[in-house]
C-alpha cells in the first residue's frame, strides 16, 4: 500500500486554467505539507496543516490555496496558473508537527503552457 | 532567516568509493533531517538526526548541533545510490523548515 499518494502524478495545462492537486496519507499521521520543486532542484515549503489546521504558509501568492477536509487528505487549488507554477509539487506526511521524520509522495509534475 | 548549506555540489565516484557530504546551517535548529532523491524523482527520508549518529546499513548521518553540521556518509556506493542528496533543517516554534540545495552524486560502475 501507498503511505503517501498524489493525484496526477502528470499535468499539462494552459496559462489561466485553474488546476487541483490531490495528496492522501494512510499512515495515520496529524500533520502534512505542500512543497514545490524547482527546475534546479531547489525545495521550499508552501504549506503545512496539523490536524486540518494551517500551521505554516510561506509566501505564496495567494492564487495557491490548500485544503484539508480531514487529516488524511490535504489538497492543492491553483487559480489562474502562470508560466512560473510549471514545477514538481510533492506531497508529505509526519506524525507530529514538530517536524519529525517525514514521508513524501511520488510528486506532481505540472508543466503550464 | 537560516541559511543550509551543503557541500560538495556535485560529486562523480567509482562504484566501491567512500563517500562524505556535509550540511552547514547558520543558526540553531530543532531538528535535521537528510534526505535522498532518486533519478526517478522520489525523495526517501534516510535519517532523522537533530543530533548524535546514526547508522543503517551502508549509510550513517552525524550532526553536531553545537557545531551546527551535519556529515552524511556512504561506504561502498553503488549505482542505486546516485541521485540528490539533501538535508532539511527544522526552526523556531513555528515549524519552519528549510532544505539546502542538495549534492548530486553520481556513481560509476
Amino acid at each position: 500500500d501507498t503511505a503517501v499518494s498524489q493525484t496526477p502524478k502528470y499535468l499539462v495545462t494552459q496559462m489561466g486554467n485553474d488546476k487541483s492537486i490531490k495528496c492522501e496519507q494512510n499512515l495515520g499521521h496529524d500533520t502534512m505539507y505542500w512543497y514545490k520543486q524547482d527546475s534546479k532542484k531547489f525545495l521550499k515549503i508552501m504549506f503545512s496543516y496539523n490536524n486540518k489546521e494551517l500551521i505554516i504558509n510561506e509566501t505564496v501568492p495567494n492564487r495557491f490555496s490548500p485544503k484539508s477536509p480531514d487529516k488524511a487528505h490535504l489538497n492543492l487549488h491553483i487559480n489562474s496558473l502562470e508560466l512560473g507554477d510549471s514545477a514538481v509539487y510533492f506531497c508529505a506526511s509526519s506524525q507530529g508537527a514538530q517536524q519529525e521524520t517525514q514521508y513524501f509522495g511520488p510528486g506532481t509534475r505540472l508543466l503550464v503552457l | 532567516g537560516i541559511q543550509v548549506e551543503q557541500s560538495p555540489p556535485d560529486l562523480i565516484l567509482q562504484e566501491g568509493a567512500n563517500s562524505t557530504l556535509r550540511c552547514n546551517f547558520s543558526d540553531s535548529v530543532n531538528n535535521l533531517q537528510w534526505f535522498h532523491q532518486n533519478p526517478w524523482g522520489q525523495l526517501i527520508n534516510l535519517f532523522y538526526i537533530p543530533s548524535g549518529t546514526k547508522q543503517n546499513g551502508r549509510l550513517s548521518a552525524t550532526t553536531v548541533a553545537t557545531e551546527r553540521y551535519s556529515l552524511l556518509y556512504i561506504s561502498s556506493s553503488q549505482t542505486t545510490d546516485s541521485g540528490v542528496y539533501f538535508c532539511a533543517v527544522g526552526y523556531s516554534s513555528a515549524s519552519k523548515i528549510i532544505f539546502g540545495s542538495g549534492t548530486r552524486l553520481s556513481i560509476r560502475p
